[in-house]
């Protein structure tokens, strides 16, 4: 079974740029979440998805960032313009709604730097 | 509010020793699940395992063992005989069941993750 795919695995862009991260979660996974994690820090939860509707995006800087997944698969994460205390890893993840205890699966995550 | 605190920040032993990972948690549900993840340099999250609010038999999976005591709001991560390709950081976590107080079923709440290194 594939795991959660994510693209570019690392981005450099200047500060007021914008930018773009995809991801394929693992096939049947209705659930999807983004997560950002700061250097030294631990993940935590941008926007989560329940096919195509949000569920949880109380941590989404909604000024900047905007997040969709259209069709309830693959989902994309926009930040626009970029600000240097964006650079982090993004990280996206899946689970299956049969699993109770909904563990996640992660993705390789994307690396972005902001100058 | 859900919080979880992995108070030892970096841990350096030399290969063979055991290590324990602490993690304490606080949650308002009834209900609830905890997990430890492995984030090795590569930067993938790898799941370890889970653990649910109802269970609290311990859990040994090689030199992988676990302990959930529910009346201390623990959850820790033992590691035998350790070998260099364990160093990584390691990362407990948990998720809730309701959807209340700025939290959401499956949402996961991490500790701030703990760096073990293993020397040769």
């Amino acid at each position: 079974e594939a795991g959660v795919a994510q693209s570019p695995r690392y981005k450099i862009i200047e500060k007021r740029q914008s930018v773009a991260f995809w991801c394929n979660p693992i096939s049947g996974h209705a659930t999807l979440y983004w997560y950002q994690q700061i250097l030294g820090q631990g993940p935590k939860l941008l926007i989560q998805f329940q096919n195509n509707g949000v569920v949880d995006d109380s941590q989404l800087p909604k000024d900047r960032f905007s997040a969709e997944r259209l069709k309830g698969v693959d989902s994309t994460l926009k930040i626009q313009p970029a600000k240097l205390e964006d650079s982090a890893v993004y990280l996206c993840a899946s689970s299956h709604d049969k699993d109770r205890g909904k563990t996640q699966y992660f993705g390789p995550g994307t690396r972005l730097l902001v100058l | 509010a859900q919080k979880v605190t992995q108070a030892q920040t970096e841990i350096s032993v030399v290969e063979k020793e055991d290590v324990t990972l602490d993690c304490v948690y606080e949650t308002r549900d009834t209900t609830y699940y905890l997990f430890w993840y492995k984030q090795p340099p590569s930067g993938e999250l790898v799941f370890l395992i889970r653990r649910n609010s109802f269970d609290e038999q311990n859990e040994i999976s090689g030199r992988y063992s676990w302990n959930f005591q529910k009346s201390t709001s623990s959850f820790n991560f033992t590691i035998t005989a350790s070998q260099v390709v364990d160093s990584a950081v390691y990362f407990c976590a948990l998720s809730g069941t309701t959807n209340a107080g700025g939290t959401s079923y499956g949402k996961l709440t991490f500790g701030q993750g703990t760096i073990l290194t293993v020397h040769p």
